[in-house]
């Protein structure tokens, strides 16, 4: 089976630095992904990882350990357009199938 | 870049009508193509998964009958709501996936279609 969970919910400032983490428990893996998702609109890709560490990008940098089983998206330097639902996503051992998690909302306040 | 449509992105039907969206990859050939619904304020959840010229398989629960797939084209996919209810009011957002692509992210998402039935 497969068992995404992160925060429902984050609150942070304009200018701050947040993380998202993100737990998973699945019978495969092939990848996790990170989305943002504006309400109303589909999701957009900001990060892949399918091996150990950090990757970075711009403003946006996301962390994986397979061996316990956690990710996290960090962003720095907030802004209020980074108001949006991120959205976790396992990718099963055939490639085939994404497994979203229940996003989390981020409310960025000035 | 990859990019996928959706058609249409708003639709409002009436109960017991049916209802079709057409998910389109423009620039690439999608061999797979996934869709998902989403109700507000939470996740996407996976619907089926098509592969050109072969049937639907659908995720436990979606009703086969009730939601027809049809991936007859390596460009296009429809999604046909049948004898809608206000139930299945939701966001329907399909993805696409090539063949042989090796980039890492490779599903490619609509920009979905806001399904309301009154």
């Amino acid at each position: 089976g497969q068992n995404i969970d992160q925060p429902t919910e984050m609150t942070a400032t304009e200018g701050a630095i947040v993380q998202i983490n993100c737990t998973y428990q699945t019978s495969g893996f092939n990848g996790l992904f990170w989305y943002q998702q504006h309400a109303g609109e589909a999701p957009t890709f900001l990060s892949y990882n399918v091996l150990d560490g950090l990757e970075e990008k711009g403003r946006f940098s996301s962390f994986l350990s397979r061996s316990k089983g956690y990710s996290y998206l960090l962003l720095k330097e907030l802004q209020m357009k980074d108001s949006a639902s991120y959205l976790c996503a396992v990718r099963d051992n055939a490639g085939n199938m994404l497994t979203f998690g229940g996003g989390t909302r981020l409310m960025v306040k000035p | 870049g990859a990019v996928v449509s959706q058609h249409p992105s708003r639709v409002i039907c009436k109960s017991g009508t049916s209802v079709k969206i057409e998910c389109r990859s423009l620039d690439f050939q999608a061999t797979t193509m996934f869709w998902y619904r989403q109700f507000p304020k939470q996740s996407l959840m996976l619907m089926a998964t098509s592969n050109e010229g072969s049937k639907a398989t659908y995720e436990q629960g979606v009703e086969k009958d009730k939601f027809l797939i049809n991936h007859a084209s390596l460009t296009l996919s429809t999604l046909t709501v049948t004898s809608a209810h206000p139930e299945d009011s939701s966001f329907y957002i399909c993805s696409a996936r090539g063949e042989g692509n090796s980039h890492p992210y490779e599903q490619y998402f609509g920009p979905g279609t806001r399904l309301t039935v009154t």
